[in-house]
């Protein structure tokens, strides 16, 4: 049973360029969450999503950043126009459910990200 | 708001020594604590959790009580060994049911264990 899987696990975009960072969740998790982790920083939250759906952008920067979770295939977080202020690893969690307090989230190695 | 807040590292300690990592938070309604470990190059893992007040969470010698009078989770463990080090994070859930997914972490804190 394979873990959450991103890719890539680097990613260098030079300034102005689209950053695309994908997210396989665990098999039978349909709730997906991006993080992000700045130099120093712990994580923070940046968006929550079901298949299809968007539940909770509140952590999404309000221009640039844009992430789905189609029916198939894997969750996208699309960053465009990067900045040097993008570069921070990106973490993706998945879970199987918001059924309650053990409903456990596991996360991904995620997506170092380096803007030149 | 939620928040958490951890001491700040990095904390430096010797094989076989007593280890306490301090975290306080604060958050409205009764979150659940959760104590994560993230290695050198590697996503986080969660070590351990709290769903409720005065509960012990506890995995691979590490533990951690949920103390609502003083709102902290202090991870602890007896004897800590040179496999220990790496990143620990204290976070809470801030809703959705409970769901685990949407955390507020702390800032996290370095440990590193000399033999």
């Amino acid at each position: 049973n394979a873990g959450v899987m991103q890719n890539p696990r680097h990613l260098v975009r030079r300034r102005g360029q689209e950053a695309r960072l994908r997210c396989s969740p665990m098999k039978g998790h349909s709730h997906v969450y991006w993080y992000r982790q700045l130099p120093e920083e712990g994580l923070k939250f940046m968006v929550y999503l079901q298949k299809e759906n968007i539940i909770d952008e509140s952590g999404m920067p309000k221009e640039r950043f844009s992430a789905e979770f189609p029916k198939e295939g894997p969750s996208i977080l699309r960053i465009q126009q990067v900045v040097r202020g993008d570069s921070a690893a990106y973490f993706c969690a998945s879970s199987p459910g918001a059924g309650g307090v053990n409903t456990e989230a596991f996360f991904g190695q995620g997506t170092r990200l380096t803007v030149v | 708001g939620n928040s958490v807040t951890q001491m700040e590292g990095p904390v430096t300690l010797s094989e076989e020594a007593f280890l306490t990592i301090n975290c306080t938070y604060t958050a409205t309604g009764y979150p659940s604590l959760f104590w994560y470990v993230q290695y050198p190059g590697e996503g986080l893992q969660l070590l351990l959790k709290a769903t409720k007040a005065d509960d012990k969470g506890s995995n691979k010698g590490f533990e951690a009580t949920y103390r609502k009078e003083t709102t902290s989770f202090h991870l602890e463990k007896g004897s800590v060994q040179v496999s220990d080090s790496a990143v620990y994070f204290c976070a809470l859930s801030a809703g959705y049911g409970g769901s685990q997914g949407n955390l507020i972490f702390g800032k996290g804190t370095k440990l590193s264990v000399k033999p």
